[in-house]
């Protein structure tokens, strides 16, 4: 399976600080994209980052994807409460029957606390 | 530009009944998949749609089928529902195959009784 995995499955910090999740994968892949999750609704896209990128800033986002060890991280800096939410990492495969599917893991889920 | 639109957000059927749900992508894009997600599976592939053709499918049932129409809205389509099949319906859309973003809808809640 591709899938990926997120770790830790759940993260529980204080406003200000940063959170770190971390994403592994099996197969090569063209892109891993990021999204977040708000209880019980749809999957908002944060970030993506090609095969052939090594690291992506959007904002408060910071993404870095090794593609020797097969892992990605995301970097959320000076958190809020409002960041509190599931977030997943996908990975889709690069040819073939399976072309433009995304292989989601599990997701950590963060909380930051007021 | 608008986002992806699911219709209907939620809904409320019984076993053995049929469901269709609907999805329209972003303005251009041509690409439409299909996700179930569950507490206990996850996030899992259904289908995707790709100039009206079914592309790739994941593994569900037969029960599971789509279609994608020429403007690129696409309609999921799930026959003698079972309760396992409660679940939140995420349709994703994208320009083209692979190598780009995909945007998701805020999805469609089915409740089977």
């Amino acid at each position: 399976s591709q899938q990926g995995e997120e770790d830790p499955q759940a993260l529980s910090i204080q406003e200000g600080e940063n959170a770190t999740m971390n994403c592994s994968y099996k197969t090569s892949i063209n892109n891993l994209q990021w999204y977040r999750q708000n209880s019980g609704r749809g999957l908002v896209h944060l970030i993506l980052i090609r095969s052939n990128e090594r690291e992506k800033h959007s904002g408060r986002l910071r993404v870095t994807l090794d593609t020797s060890k097969k892992s990605s991280s995301l970097l959320i800096t000076a958190s809020r409460a409002a960041d509190t939410a599931s977030y997943f990492c996908a990975t889709d495969a690069t040819r073939g029957s399976t072309l433009g599917r995304l292989y989601f893991g599990r997701g950590t889920q963060l909380t930051v606390w007021p | 530009k608008a986002g992806v639109t699911q219709t209907p957000r939620y809904l409320i059927k019984t076993r053995g009944q049929q469901v269709t749900l609907s999805c329209s992508p972003i303005s251009g894009h041509r690409s439409v998949s299909w996700y179930q997600q569950t507490p206990g599976q996850g996030l899992q592939f259904l289908f995707e749609y790709f100039s009206e053709t079914q592309r790739n499918k994941g593994n569900f049932p037969g029960r599971f089928s789509g279609r994608q129409f020429s403007n690129s809205r696409s309609e999921m389509n799930v026959s003698t529902l079972e309760l396992g099949d409660s679940a939140l319906y995420l349709c994703a859309s994208s320009l083209y195959r692979g190598r780009d973003t995909q945007y998701f809808g805020p999805g469609t809640r089915l409740t089977v009784l």
